[in-house]
């Protein structure tokens, strides 16, 4: 089956500009992990969604990133404003449920000129 | 704060040696441990896992290790192949905060 699904797969956009970026999971998997990893370095939590549950925010950096996850599958990362620190790879997971492993996507490599 | 970290940032082994990756943790609480390889311009690809009431677990090649007393995991891959070369992240996450917090990754690499 497929798995993890990520796009766009690189993103090159001007400083101040808006970018959506977009997440299909594995089928039925409930849990949804959006992470930032910056060149060379580790995984940093932005936010994850489970089932209907309020989603946890609480790696957001800034008031410019937010998430939805629409009808319990497809998810939107987007960043409002960009800066040139937004730089990174962003990458997506999902599990069957919380508290087992994550699968991740390929990421979409978001360049802020 | 709560946090998963790696000894070493860098590990160079010798095709078909073994190597010893290491990860620390500080939240006693962790129940749920994961290790992860990523290459180069891919995403985290899952290893093997091994849940608290374990000390133990053996997967193909791999070996992680849980040594609660001492907040450490390892992962042992026997005989490395060229193909082993990549990033190793350790992850934790516990009962009630379900997301996954990752250490910094150590880099391995194979020397033929």
């Amino acid at each position: 089956g497929a798995g993890v699904s990520q796009s766009p797969s690189n993103k090159v956009t001007e400083k101040g500009k808006d970018v959506e970026l977009r997440c299909d999971p594995i089928s039925g998997h409930t849990a949804l992990y959006w992470y930032r990893q910056s060149l060379g370095q580790g995984l940093e939590f932005l936010i994850y969604f489970q089932g209907n549950s309020a989603p946890d925010k609480s790696g957001l950096p800034s008031d410019r990133f937010s998430a939805e996850r629409t009808g319990g599958s497809v998810s939107t990362l987007t960043i409002q404003r960009t800066q040139q620190e937004d730089s990174a790879v962003y990458l997506c997971a999902s599990s069957p449920r919380a508290g087992l492993e994550a699968f991740f996507g390929q990421g979409t490599r978001l360049t802020v000129v | 704060g709560e946090s998963v970290g790696l000894h070493l940032p860098t590990l160079s082994v010798q095709e078909g040696d073994n190597s010893i990756i290491n990860c620390a943790y500080s939240n006693s609480a962790s129940d749920y441990f994961i290790w992860y390889k990523q290459e180069s311009g891919k995403g985290p690809q899952f290893i093997i896992d091994i849940r608290s009431n374990m000390d133990k677990r053996q997967g193909q090649r791999v070996t992680v290790l849980l040594n609660k007393t001492v907040k450490h995991l390892s992962l042992q891959i026997a005989a490395t192949q060229p193909g082993d070369s990549a990033v190793y992240f350790c992850a934790e996450n516990h009962f009630g905060n379900e997301k996954l917090t990752f250490g910094t990754g150590t880099r391995l690499t194979i020397i033929p």
